[in-house]
């Protein structure tokens, strides 16, 4: 049962262009939502995180919009550069949780 | 700071062989994971810890084993390779709280044929 959904698999954005992508959870007890950045041959490291009572959360080119009611979280990369194309992947994780429910990721490519 | 160390880099092992993957990491986190990750595909809990002593199963813990004797090692067994176990494993570490990340590795890509 995967218990966040990510969208695209897969994304083609142009230099400078906007990179978007879209996570759906299920589970109302999660309540923290980090994504993780993965380079070929590297393992994940985070990028950015929220907690659900923020709406939107924004470090440098990269913004998380959060919406509560929907049960949906999305990624924005602003500006989106060739050193940006990585695998993405979102998660989750409930309150005093041990373990993150990750979603399927997302390989984004960023053309010169 | 070495942060999570994951050896080997790379393995080839035949049907039928064993082998321990090693992870280590020094940043003395109590919590650590075991994760495979297959091509094109999204992570996958085989088994975690969080602390000495105290292991358990994630979502696909069916051929593996682990232990946890240190805060720093997690070892993780495979005990009669299958060609389905071919993925590459990743660990990762972290501390205490569920909003701290996780530390990962580099990963072990493991090839059995």
């Amino acid at each position: 049962q995967q218990q966040v959904k990510q969208s695209p698999q897969s994304l083609i954005v142009q230099k400078g262009g906007i990179s978007i992508i879209n996570c759906a959870y299920e589970n109302t007890a999660f309540d923290y939502f980090p994504w993780y950045q993965q380079f070929p041959g590297k393992g994940p490291a985070l990028l950015i995180a929220i907690r659900p009572d923020v709406s939107e959360k924004k470090e440098g080119r990269f913004t998380i919009s959060f919406n509560k009611s929907a049960k949906q979280f999305s990624l924005h990369i602003m500006d989106s550069q060739p050193g940006d194309s990585a695998t993405y992947f979102c998660a989750a994780i409930k309150a005093a949780g041990n373990k993150l429910t990750f979603g399927g990721g997302t390989r984004v490519l960023v053309k010169p | 700071n070495a942060g999570v160390t994951q050896t080997p880099k790379f393995r080839i092992l035949k049907i039928g062989q064993s082998m321990t993957l090693q992870c280590t990491q020094d940043m003395n986190h109590n919590y650590m994971y075991w994760y495979r990750q297959d091509p094109g595909m999204g992570l996958k809990l085989i088994y975690y810890s969080v602390g000495a002593g105290i292991t358990d199963k994630g979502e696909v813990p069916n051929g593996y084993n682990v232990s946890r004797s240190t805060t720093e090692d997690f070892p993780l067994r495979l005990e009669l390779a299958a060609p389905s176990q071919t993925s590459v494993y990743f660990c990762a570490s972290r501390t205490g709280g569920h909003q701290q990340p996780q530390h990962f590795g580099d990963g072990t890509r493991l090839s059995i044929l």
